[in-house]
């Protein structure tokens, strides 16, 4: 079945550096890979996510890259604020993995820190 | 629009004794999720309901683990016996595209500490 690795696990920037944070998957057949944040004590949200048929998708700040020989993804931050700080966390769905046509399967989570 | 609401927020238990969650997903969301979320990690589903029927719960430890979607709304996830590596988060999500290929929309999850 499908498996996703993501590294860093821990991540400390100054305010305004860039981040990134990269995912590896298993499923050569995985189609779609969304970013999830998530802030201490609160519920993941949704910031970002790519399909299989694009290879790079920006919204402001924030950007996604996929490589799909490589089997590989990355969230990409620009000019980090002290609000970019949680755990961030990627995903892909995985087509041969519970069941027919497949569901998410997440990474372990990246914390970045934003320092001020 | 109301986000997915869920209860209790913390719950702490003995071993072997039994809990239960309750999930209310976002109004006209036909797909309803599971996730057990252990500190540290990352979601792993447990379960998934398109309406009121089973799409997969082959991460379901049913053997102790059990869920239900009555009317295709509302859900309950049920723990009997606990055991302690079932101390988590239960993250309860729904979607409006199912077999998570769109956005999940995440409750505020439910704290399980089995002691």
């Amino acid at each position: 079945g499908e498996n996703v690795e993501q590294h860093p696990s821990t991540l400390s920037v100054q305010e305004g550096d860039s981040a990134v944070i990269k995912c590896t998957y298993s499923d050569s057949a995985s189609n779609y890979f969304p970013w999830y944040k998530q802030e201490l004590g609160k519920r993941p949200q949704l910031i970002i996510d790519i399909r299989s048929n694009v290879g790079e998708k920006k919204d402001q700040r924030i950007a996604v890259t996929l490589n799909k020989t490589a089997k590989h993804f990355s969230l990409h931050i620009t000019e980090t604020q002290p609000e970019d700080s949680a755990v961030y966390f990627c995903a892909a769905k995985g087509l041969n993995y519970g069941g027919s046509q497949g569901n998410l399967i997440f990474g372990k989570g990246t914390k970045l820190s934003v320092k001020p | 629009e109301a986000g997915v609401a869920q209860s209790p927020r913390y719950k702490i238990i003995e071993k072997r004794q039994s809990v239960a969650f309750w999930c209310n997903p976002i109004s006209g969301h036909a797909t309803l999720y599971w996730y057990q979320q252990i500190l540290g990690q990352g979601p792993k589903l447990l379960i998934q309901f398109q309406n009121n029927g089973v799409v997969d719960d082959s991460q379901l430890p049913k053997d102790r683990f059990s869920a239900e979607r009555l009317k295709g709304v509302d859900s309950t996830l049920k723990i009997q016996p606990a055991k302690l590596e079932d101390s988590a988060v239960y993250l309860c999500a729904s979607s409006l595209v199912p077999r998570g290929a769109g956005e999940l929309f995440f409750g505020e999850g439910s704290r399980l500490t089995v002691l």
